[in-house]
C-alpha cells in the first residue's frame, strides 16, 4: 500500500456540514491514533489542521473535527465557510519500514 | 514564531542532481526532527524522509533510496535535501516540514516549497 484512500470530491454549501474519509489498514490508521489532516489552498504549502486523530492545534477553527473508527478516520468540517475551499490530505504512521508515513490520496473540497 | 525557508526554484537535466536547504528560525533546531515531502504537479503528497536534527539518524522512503541524502548543519539550522540521477518524474515542488514535539508524527509546520523541474 502506498496511499490511503480518499474521496476524490466532496461539496457543501455554504452553512453546511461534510464529512471527507480517510481508508488505510490496521497497520497505518487503524493501528495508531498517528491521523493528522492537513488543508492546501492552490499554490500554498500544507497547513496542519487536525492531529492524533482529534486534536487542533492552536488557531485552527472549532469547526474542523476529526474522529477515527477501525480503519477509517474522518475529517468534518461544520458550518462551510468559503474559505474551506481547498484540498485535504490525510496522512498517519504506519508500522511499514518501508515507508512510515502515509498519505491520503487527497479529496479537493468545493464549496457551492 | 517558526519559519522554514526554502531555497529557491531549480530547472535541472535528466541525470543531474539538486541540492535544496531549508533553513529554521524562531525555534530550538535541535528538539525538533524535520521531514522533506513532495508533490508533483497536479498530484498528492509524497514523503521522501525524516532526518534528526544532529543528522546522525535518517530514514529514507524506499522508492528514492540510494538517490536521496539528508543532512543538517546544527550551527546554522539548517536542513538540506540533495537528489541524484534526476528523472522527468522528479519534477516536483518540495518541502521541508517539521515534526512536531517530542517525536509527534504528525507536521505542524511547513516550508514555502522549492520548485525542482527536470527537463532536457
Amino acid at each position: 500500500q502506498s496511499a490511503l484512500t480518499q474521496p476524490a470530491s466532496v461539496s457543501g454549501s455554504p452553512g453546511q456540514s461534510i464529512t471527507i474519509s480517510c481508508t488505510g489498514t490496521s497497520t497505518d490508521v487503524g493501528g495508531y491514533n498517528y491521523v493528522s489532516w492537513y488543508q492546501q489552498h492552490p499554490g500554498k504549502a500544507p497547513k496542519l489542521m487536525v492531529y492524533d486523530v482529534s486534536n487542533r492545534p492552536s488557531g485552527v477553527s472549532s469547526r474542523f473535527s476529526g474522529s477515527k473508527s477501525g480503519n477509517t478516520a474522518s475529517l468534518t468540517i461544520s458550518g462551510l465557510q468559503a474559505e474551506d475551499e481547498a484540498d485535504y490530505y490525510c496522512t498517519s504512521y504506519s508500522s511499514s519500514s518501508t515507508l512510515p508515513y502515509f498519505f491520503g490520496t487527497g479529496t479537493k473540497v468545493t464549496v457551492l | 514564531q517558526v519559519q522554514l525557508v526554502q531555497s529557491g526554484a531549480e530547472v535541472k537535466k535528466p541525470g543531474a542532481s539538486v541540492k535544496i536547504s531549508c533553513k529554521a528560525s524562531g525555534y530550538t533546531f535541535i528538539n525538533y526532527y524535520m521531514h522533506w515531502v513532495r508533490q508533483a504537479p497536479g498530484q498528492g503528497l509524497e514523503w521522501m524522509g525524516i532526518i534528526t536534527p544532529s543528522g546522525d539518524d535518517k530514514w529514507y522512503a524506499q522508492k528514492i533510496q540510494g538517490r536521496v541524502t539528508m543532512m543538517t548543519d546544527t550551527s546554522t539550522s539548517t536542513v538540506y535535501m540533495e537528489l541524484s540521477s534526476l528523472r522527468s518524474e522528479d519534477t516536483a515542488v518540495y518541502y521541508c516540514a517539521r515534526e512536531g514535539f517530542s517525536e509527534a508524527k504528525h507536521f505542524d509546520f511547513w516550508g514555502q516549497g522549492t520548485l525542482v523541474t527536470v527537463s532536457s
